[in-house]
């Protein structure tokens, strides 16, 4: 059993660029969360995918989009970069929605720095 | 609007000692509480977690206490090691909301040998 993947590890990017970052869920997960980490402060949820359809979406702008694949792996797309948006992007993978207690499994993230 | 306080920010333990981390939250409709664990360079790991159905759930040196009308809930690490430091997340999430998780700010915990 493989755990969740991230790539790329590290990514710079100047501002006004647009980003694709790529997760590989947990085997045998159907559903992906996004989360944007800032620098020294808890992860904020950005939004989640089951079954290839977006099912939440946390307070971030629509500028934030994402993709999620038949075999569950997703993308987290963000265009016209902000200096803001410098931070750690983790992907969580887990079984199903319906229940708050199904356990998310995270990623070792992709640090995006913004110049 | 922040729905998960932590505190404290920061957190020096002597080798042996008990570490507690609190956390509150605002939202009565979160039924699922778990703790994460995060060394540098690494997504946060699942430590514990409880439901409010109980008031205490321990897995080995580590023990949850949840206070359903206080709306808050605590991570004791008894006989803290070096190796437990790290920075600790409480979360909240709800059925009505998926399993989408809303994080505390966090408390970096270092151990003293």
């Amino acid at each position: 059993e493989t755990g969740v993947t991230q790539s790329p590890t590290h990514l710079i990017k100047t501002r006004g660029q647009q980003v694709t970052l790529r997760c590989s869920s947990q085997s045998g997960h159907n559903t992906v969360s996004w989360y944007q980490q800032a620098l020294g402060q808890g992860p904020q949820f950005i939004f989640q995918y089951y079954r290839e359809e977006e099912n939440g979406r946390g307070n971030f702008p629509p500028r934030f989009s994402g993709l999620q694949f038949p075999n569950y792996s997703s993308e987290l797309n963000v265009n016209a970069l902000e200096l803001d948006d410098s931070a750690l992007y983790l992907c969580a993978s887990s079984l199903g929605t319906s229940a708050s207690y199904n356990e998310q499994f995270f990623g070792p993230g992709t640090r995006l720095t913004v110049l | 609007q922040q729905q998960v306080k932590q505190s404290p920010q920061s957190l020096i333990v002597q080798k042996g000692g008990i570490s507690i981390i609190n956390c509150a939250y605002e939202n009565t409709a979160f039924d699922y509480f778990p703790w994460y664990q995060q060394f540098p360079g690494k997504g946060p790991a699942l430590l514990i977690a409880i439901r409010p159905d109980v008031s205490e759930k321990k897995e080995g040196r580590f023990t949850i206490s949840f206070n359903k009308s206080a709306k808050q809930f605590s991570l004791h690490i008894m006989d803290s090691q070096p190796g437990d430091s790290a920075t600790y997340f409480c979360a909240a999430s709800g059925s009505n909301a998926g399993n989408m998780l809303t994080f505390g700010g966090g408390t970096r915990l270092m151990v003293k040998p």
